[in-house]
């Protein structure tokens, strides 16, 4: 398959534990973006890389939430100390530049 | 970062009739990106337009490009039951922000 990959699909865990997702996306593609979506809601931009460079951060992206992408190709998201508003689907995507493929992301729910 | 805004939030149509949404944004854009999401999925691409005025076609789906750079729409002809969904527009470059969506309902 080589598709925009997202590890785990589900995730629950207890308030005040960290997790760490992970987007492997399309080879070769340069662009990376995560996003957060709540029900009913659009996708909310979180941050995107360019190669391993992050090129920007929302300001949605408490000092709890933080991404990586050594050497440029998969990702990590981590949130740490997670809240009950943290539930909510977490998708990735990957671009070579002119368009953009999601995975499918993963729903996390804290309790 | 730009903002976009789509209409009608939502739209509940009768199976075969015909559907257009829109989408606007306050910035200029190289490419505009139209998605569908269905429940518990990622959105999927439907299509992409590169050039302003540009008229895309994808089956029963037309997209185009505002000649302003600042919109688009999409249109869905004779829609069928499973064109139910979040139809969302993104636009590139930069950080490739979404609008709120579109929500088709079809009653067959």
């Amino acid at each position: 398959d080589t598709g925009v990959s997202q590890d785990p699909r589900h995730k629950i865990t207890k308030r005040g534990q960290n997790v760490t997702f992970r987007c492997d996306p399309i080879s070769e593609h340069n662009r990376l973006y995560w996003y957060r979506q709540t029900l009913g809601q659009g996708p909310e931009f979180l941050t995107y890389f360019q190669n391993e460079a992050q090129l920007e951060k929302s300001r949605l992206l408490s000092d709890r939430f933080s991404a990586e992408r050594p050497k440029g190709s998969f990702s990590t998201l981590e949130i740490q100390r997670t809240e009950q508003g943290d539930s909510a689907m977490y998708l990735c995507a990957s671009s070579p530049g002119f368009e953009a493929f999601f995975g499918q992301g993963t729903r996390l729910t804290v309790v | 970062g730009q903002q976009l805004n789509q209409s009608p939030q939502s739209m509940f149509i009768q199976e075969g009739e015909d559907v257009s949404m829109n989408c606007t944004s306050s910035s200029i854009f190289n490419t505009w990106l139209w998605y569908k999401q269905e429940p518990g999925e990622g959105p999927v691409l439907l299509i992409a337009l590169y050039k302003a005025g540009e008229l895309t076609s994808n089956g029963r789906l037309t997209a185009q490009f505002g000649i302003t750079r600042k919109d688009s729409f999409l249109n869905i002809s004779a829609s069928i039951p499973s064109d139910v969904g979040i139809y969302f527009c993104a636009g590139l470059p930069g950080d490739m922000r979404f609008g709120a969506g579109t929500r088709l309902t079809v009653k067959p």
